[in-house]
């Protein structure tokens, strides 16, 4: 366990939808992090937050946004969804002190786009 | 921007066989750390090399770290079922507040 929660666990929608994963990073971790995952695929970077503000930008869609709350959990909306957005969607967690920047992920919400 | 590469993308071996992953980045890295990700699971960190030349062991797995910082590798001694599973390397970004970049990574399959 990392002490990262992400849910739901599992999401199945239609396109055109829109949806909301939610992530919680470890205790005492300030930065969060999304990655999205196809199949046999490596983690795309998709955005990072510290400290509740946006710090980086990687792939991210138009239709995607994320944002940080002062509780410092994190929310991925994706939105206008298509086939080609199920994926495994990631969230990670690090503290950012000191040289140490190991990330920490979640187990992952699975979303399918029918 | 900068590019971790990681070859080779696939990895088939027989049980007890060695097994080695490279990582090669664009740019010199401060530190570079090492994720296993198991089918059906979550990237979960194996290690951290922060100095040039730096070998680490855990086991049966040997890391290192290039003499000039933008390459790395991952030798697994006598692979076991249990070593399945992808394994990434990433280095920072570049940027301050922990953001990494990841290779592609290296998908191993055991044969028992």
């Amino acid at each position: 366990d990392s002490g990262v929660t992400q849910t739901p666990k599992h999401l199945i929608t239609a396109t055109g939808q829109r949806v909301t994963l939610r992530c919680s990073p470890r205790s005492g971790d300030l930065s969060v992090y999304w990655y999205q995952q196809s199949l046999d695929q490596g983690l795309q970077f998709l955005i990072q937050y510290y400290n509740g503000e946006e710090r980086a930008k990687g792939n991210i869609l138009e239709r995607f946004s994320a944002q940080q709350f002062p509780d410092l959990h994190s929310e991925l909306n994706l939105s206008s969804l298509e086939l080609g957005d199920s994926a495994l969607y990631f969230c990670a967690s690090s503290v950012v002190a000191g040289g140490s920047n190991e990330q920490f992920f979640g187990p992952g919400t699975r979303l399918t786009v029918l | 921007g900068q590019q971790v590469m990681q070859i080779p993308q696939y990895q088939h071996v027989q049980e007890g066989e060695d097994f080695t992953t490279y990582c090669n980045s664009s740019t010199t890295l401060s530190n570079i750390q090492w994720y296993k990700q198991r089918p059906g699971g979550h990237p979960v960190f194996l290690i951290q090399l922060v100095k040039s030349g730096e070998v680490k062991k855990q086991k049966r797995l040997t890391f290192q770290f290039g003499e000039a910082k933008k390459n790395s590798s991952l030798h697994i001694t006598a692979t076991q079922t249990t070593d399945v599973g992808t394994y990434f390397c990433a280095g920072p970004a570049g940027t301050s507040y922990g953001k990494l970049t990841f290779g592609q990574g290296t998908i191993l399959t055991v044969h028992p």
